[in-house]
């Protein structure tokens, strides 16, 4: 089963910008992988954010957007805001299954 | 909007079948393409574990996948997770949602004796 790869932990600066990504053991991660991320803070369910790799919801903020980039799936933050700290799960569709990253912890410091 | 929620026992024993409803309101449980689960166990990350289509096709998490069995109550705007002979690693929230869109706030159920 493929392995998704998140980066375990990142911090960004109030205001700052900064990029998550989703890496696939199998290879350069495309558009058929249909990467949706999704912002989770504890006791809260889920947030879905972006879906086949750089679509919003209508509720996302602005400052979020997704791509890909150099082989993986990309989250950028742009204009942090204190109350962007959570756990960032990405989530790819691969070979027919779902498959999970294991969540990168946003810090806003 | 569509709102979403899980309902079902907090403790199952060792090797017995957990059972897990997912009540839709706000909209039509035939509309959409799919709706799924997943869970996450206490410090760790989300772990997808099925999905059924609104046709009534399943699609299962490999890792899961002799264990679980998913199903639709179309009548009663609900679809169903089972997950069969659990042992403690099976102890998480688990989560039901509208295809990765909408999503309960999710339900703990602890496997213990």
């Amino acid at each position: 089963q493929t392995v998704v790869t998140q980066e375990p932990s990142l911090t960004v600066s109030p205001g700052g910008t900064v990029t998550l990504t989703c890496a696939a053991s199998t290879g350069a991660v495309t558009g058929a992988y249909y990467t949706n991320w999704f912002q989770h803070k504890p006791g809260q369910a889920p947030r879905a954010l972006i879906y086949s790799t750089s679509n919003k919801h209508s509720w996302t903020p602005a400052r979020f957007s997704g791509s890909l980039l150099g082989g993986k799936g990309a989250l950028t933050l742009s204009g942090a805001q204190p109350e962007d700290e959570a756990d960032y799960y990405c989530l790819l569709y691969c070979g027919g299954a779902w498959v999970f990253g294991g969540g990168t912890k946003l810090t806003v410091l | 909007q569509v709102q979403l929620q899980e309902s079902g026992p907090g403790l199952v024993k060792p090797s017995q079948t957990l059972s897990l409803t997912c009540i839709v309101s706000g909209g039509s449980i035939s509309s959409g393409n799919y709706w799924t689960w997943a869970r996450q166990p206490a410090g760790k990350g989300l772990e997808w574990i099925g999905l059924i289509y609104t046709s009534g096709s399943t699609n299962y998490n490999p890792s899961l996948k002799s264990r679980i069995t998913i199903s639709v109550d179309t009548s009663n705007h609900q679809f169903s997770l089972k997950l069969s002979s659990v042992t403690a690693a099976d102890t998480a929230v688990y989560y039901c949602a509208r295809e990765w869109t909408n999503w309960g706030q999710g339900t703990l159920v602890t496997v213990s004796s």
